[in-house]
């Protein structure tokens, strides 16, 4: 079965801390996502990779860092410099873009529940 | 700048018709999607229309869409207990460019 996947699903951490957030994708995706969601604000972007060994800053970048070694996999750092890093982090990817007949649709993840104590 | 817009509860009995509205300022947006959100889980694409189209029918799914005033809206006919979630409406310029999502409306189903 072709998915995306991310892990944990609860992650507590304590303030000072940094922490790495996985996803991990089989579908073939050039394209891979990392937002933040919080309630009644709905979902912005942290970063984002077009293609391998590449990524950009999304609208909230601060505080985070991401890697783009492998087609597969978008690892998300949650840094201490984050100051409120509380949230529901998604992961999503897209089709290639020959395919995107349905616009930029995104998969996603299951998501992880970030709680700093 | 962009920017989505939409109302962030929505309660409808089992049975009716739930109409979920979003208005949008970028009148460059090609896409309109919407995506659903079940509790504790990523979001799904439901559906998604062209800038070029009025309305789009799937199954129970009604989607209208009023460019002139960036007015997108989409019609769940006879509501059931597995609709409830949060239902997000997003555009994009082009199949390449982000996807901008608004806050999320929160469908609840009254028995």
């Amino acid at each position: 079965d072709g998915g995306i996947t991310q892990s944990p699903k609860y992650l507590f951490r304590k303030e000072g801390q940094n922490v790495t957030l996985s996803c991990e994708q089989n579908l073939n995706h050039d394209a891979m996502y990392w937002y933040r969601q919080d309630p009644g604000q709905g979902l912005r972007l942290i970063y984002y990779s077009q293609i391998v060994n590449d990524f950009q800053k999304g609208d909230i970048a601060e505080g985070y860092s991401v890697s783009r070694e492998k087609k597969e996999s978008f690892p998300l750092t949650v840094t201490s410099a984050q100051k409120n890093p509380t949230a529901f982090y998604l992961c999503a990817s897209s089709i290639p873009y020959s395919g995107r007949a349905r616009g930029n649709e995104q998969f996603f993840g299951p998501g992880t529940r970030l709680t700093v104590l | 700048g962009e920017d989505v817009e939409q109302s962030l509860f929505l309660s409808v009995r089992e049975g009716d018709s739930s109409v979920i509205n979003c208005t949008y300022t970028d009148s460059s947006s090609t896409y309109l999607y919407w995506y659903k959100q079940e509790p504790g889980a990523g979001l799904q694409l439901l559906t998604y229309i062209f800038s070029n189209m009025d309305m789009k029918q799937d199954q129970r799914l009604t989607v209208l869409l009023n460019k002139k005033d960036k007015h997108l809206s989409l019609r769940i006919a006879d509501t059931q207990t597995g609709d409830s979630a949060i239902y997000f409406c997003a555009e994009s310029i082009t199949s390449a460019s982000k996807i901008i999502f608004g806050s999320g409306t929160r469908l609840s189903i009254r028995p």
